[in-house]
C-alpha cells in the first residue's frame, strides 16, 4: 500500500520569498516521487520527478526536490517565489516496481502576494 | 511533446442522462487512467487500463464504467448520471514498465456539472 500526505493545504509566501512544499511518503516498496502543477482550470503538469537516480532532482521553472528516505520526504522548493507560480501543487508516489498507478496528496495551494 | 486530448472542456448533463468523456493520446502508452479531482479530496482514482479491452478499477469505481477498444482511446461512461457526479474528470497516460519514463501525462480535464 502507499499513500501521500501534504503538509498544509495552502501556503502563501510573499514575491521572492522561498517556496516549501512539504510531502511525506509511505510505500512498502522503494518509491518513484513526482511533483505536479496544476493552473486553474488545467490538466496537471510534471514539475519534476524521483527516479532512484540523483537523490536532488532539479524540474521546470526553478523548482528542485530532495528524497530522503530515512525521513520518507520529498520536499519542493523553489528559492524566490515569482507571482506566475501561484497554482495548486500535488504530490505523487508508485512503487518502483513495473506497472502501476500514480497515489496523489491532496494537493498545496500556492498563493503568491506582491 | 505527448499529448492527451480530451473531447470536452466542459460538460452540463441532466440527472439520468448516460454520459461518455472521451481521451485520446499520441505516444502509444500502454496504461490509460481516469481520475475525478474535487476541493479538498486531491485526485482520486476510478478506472485504469493496462492494455487494449483491459480495466481495472481504482479507489472509487462505483458509477461509471470505461471502455478501451483501441490502445489510444480510454472512455468513461457514466451509465446514469447524478449530481454526486459534478465534477473535474482528468485522463492521463504512462508508459508500462521500469526505468525513467514512468510519469503520467495528462489531458486538460473535462469540468462535468449534472444538474
Amino acid at each position: 500500500a502507499q499513500s501521500v500526505t501534504q503538509l498544509g493545504s495552502h501556503v502563501s509566501v510573499s514575491e521572492g520569498a522561498l517556496v516549501l512544499l512539504r510531502c511525506n511518503y509511505s510505500s512498502s516498496v522503494p518509491p518513484y516521487l513526482f511533483w505536479y502543477v496544476q493552473y486553474p482550470n488545467q490538466g496537471l503538469q510534471l514539475l519534476l520527478k524521483y527516479t532512484s537516480a540523483a537523490t536532488l532532482v532539479k524540474g521546470i521553472n526553478g523548482f528542485e526536490a530532495e528524497f530522503k528516505k530515512s525521513e520518507t520526504s520529498f520536499h519542493l522548493t523553489k528559492p524566490s517565489a515569482h507571482m506566475s507560480d501561484a497554482a495548486e501543487y500535488f504530490c505523487a508516489v508508485t512503487p518502483n516496481s513495473g506497472y502501476s498507478t500514480l497515489t496523489f496528496g491532496k494537493g498545496t495551494m500556492l498563493l503568491v502576494s506582491p | 511533446d505527448v499529448k492527451v486530448t480530451q473531447s470536452s472542456r466542459y460538460l452540463v448533463k441532466r440527472t439520468g442522462e448516460k454520459v461518455f468523456l472521451e481521451c485520446v493520446q499520441d505516444m502509444d502508452h500502454e496504461n490509460m487512467f481516469w481520475y475525478r479531482q474535487d476541493p479538498g479530496l486531491g485526485l482520486r482514482l476510478i478506472y485504469f487500463s493496462y492494455d487494449v479491452k483491459m480495466k481495472e478499477k481504482g479507489d472509487i469505481p462505483e458509477g461509471y464504467s470505461v471502455s478501451r477498444e483501441k490502445k489510444e482511446r480510454f472512455s468513461l461512461i457514466l451509465e446514469s448520471a447524478s449530481t454526486n457526479q459534478t465534477s473535474m474528470y482528468l485522463c492521463a497516460s504512462s508508459f508500462d514498465g521500469y526505468g525513467m519514463d514512468v510519469e503520467a501525462f495528462f489531458g486538460q480535464g473535462t469540468r462535468l456539472t449534472v444538474v
